[in-house]
């Protein structure tokens, strides 16, 4: 079936620094890539919907310049976490649809910022 | 806006217990509703989904029935096993959609079945 990679599985880094995290559809392609954040004990907020070829749509509240998305290929969104701080520590998980049937999920990315 | 609430975990079973997860939302018109299982270390994973009222989603043994009158789609399965451990995950997409489109979650129960 279909899969979704996301990579780093788990980053730690130091306050200040920018973090870049991999989205990829393996075996499909996808124009549309969603970016979702979990914060403990609460659902998956979504952040950003990436689209391929031109600017990212973000939520309500969701800082663009602090939040960097690019989608680069029909295969591959990047979401970097610019001058991190340690509230922006959470954990951070990308779905890729397929057509309209079904979004697969990468495996998330938890980032903790020290 | 819309909005998803299950009941909040953990919840702990014996083997071959039946769970009940409930779920239930706010929307307006006529959303698809998803469970979602996230097992320790990975992704989400569809676990069933329903797309109309009354419909009747199942899988793995799971099933949960689409329930516009009381707003709900409560996830249930008969026998748990330890294998069944992980998070669930109640879900919402605003359009008749199959779940390609962005969705709204709640904020996942855990599950954990011992022998």
């Amino acid at each position: 079936g279909a899969v979704v990679s996301q990579h780093p599985s788990r980053v730690i880094c130091k306050s200040g620094t920018s973090v870049k995290i991999e989205c990829r559809s393996l075996d499909f392609q996808a124009t549309t890539m969603f970016w979702y954040r979990q914060f403990p004990k609460q659902s998956l907020m979504l952040m950003a919907t990436s689209n391929e070829g031109s600017k990212a749509t973000y939520e309500q509240g969701v800082e663009k310049d602090k939040f960097l998305i690019n989608h680069a290929s029909l295969t591959l969104s990047t979401l970097t976490v610019t001058s991190a701080h340690p509230e922006d520590s959470s954990f951070y998980i990308c779905s890729a649809p397929r057509g309209d049937s079904e979004a697969f999920f990468g495996q998330g990315t938890r980032l903790t910022v020290v | 806006g819309d909005s998803v609430t299950q009941m909040e975990g953990p919840v702990t079973l014996s083997e071959e217990a039946f769970l009940t997860i409930n779920c239930t939302y706010t929307a307006t018109g006529y959303p698809s509703l998803f469970w979602y299982v996230q097992y320790p270390g990975e992704g989400l994973q569809l676990l069933l989904k329903a797309t109309k009222a009354d419909d009747k989603g199942s899988n793995k043994g799971f099933e949960a029935t689409y329930r516009k009158e009381t707003t709900s789609f409560h996830l249930e399965k008969g026998s748990v096993q330890v294998s069944d451990s992980a998070v669930y995950f109640c879900a919402l997409s605003p359009i008749l959609t199959g779940g390609g489109n962005k969705l709204t979650f709640g904020t996942g129960t855990q599950l954990k079945v011992e022998l």
